[in-house]
């Protein structure tokens, strides 16, 4: 089945310690997409790519960044986390002209 | 600005119908949007619509929009517990980029 794949499902790191989230995608979308989402609030969108083109939200900070090597994957790095960053990160694809976005099961970020 | 506005809290009994509202604020959008989020995992897309339309139904699912008043709505029939999930609203803003609501929560009570 065509599908967003998110790793890990669950991450905890240490304060200040770089971690890594994955996302890969079957489904050949154009466009990808990172979300932080904290205690079932709306998405907020931190990053999204149309092919190869980035895409950064003014308020993402800069301790967030993102690398999209390829069609089917993109990643998250997050360079010194800190307890704000504790969220649920979701991945997501689309494609036009309708661009209903397919979300990956979202990685658990804990920050100790 | 951009803005999606939705109420937080819907209660209903099971087998009653549902309605969540929504208002958006960005009346060029094409699309809207409509997401389920069950707890701990990523959101699912329900339906769309396309900003033509009045009306969009998909079995027990029925969208209205009334671009004028840039509302737009979702009826669930025959809610059963399983539907018991946040459900968000979202719009098309700028090609590929969607803004989202906050969310209403549905319950759904035996």
């Amino acid at each position: 089945d065509a599908m967003v794949i998110q790793n890990p499902r669950y991450q905890v790191t240490q304060f200040g310690k770089p971690v890594t989230l994955s996302c890969s995608q079957t489904l050949n979308h154009n466009v990808m997409y990172w979300y932080q989402q904290k205690s079932s609030q709306a998405p907020k969108l931190l990053f999204h790519y149309y092919d190869k083109d980035f895409n950064n939200e003014a308020d993402t900070p800069d301790n967030f960044q993102s690398r999209r090597p390829n069609t089917s994957f993109c990643f998250l790095d997050i360079r010194s986390p800190g307890l704000g960053d504790a969220a649920m990160y979701l991945c997501a694809t689309s494609s036009p002209p309708t661009y209903e976005q397919f979300f990956g099961p979202g990685t658990r970020l804990t920050v100790l | 600005g951009e803005d999606v506005e939705q109420s937080l809290f819907l209660s209903v009994r099971e087998g009653d119908s549902s309605v969540i509202n929504c208002t958006y604020t960005d009346s060029s959008s094409t699309y809207l949007y409509w997401y389920k989020q069950e707890p701990g995992a990523g959101l699912q897309l329900l339906t769309y619509i396309f900003s033509n339309m009045d009306m969009k139904q998909d079995q027990r699912l029925t969208v209205l929009l009334n671009k004028k008043d840039k509302h737009l709505s979702l009826r669930i029939a025959d809610t059963q517990t399983g539907d018991s999930a946040i459900y968000f609203c979202a719009e098309d803003t700028n090609a590929g980029k969607s803004t989202f609501g906050d969310g209403t929560t549905l319950t759904v009570k035996p």
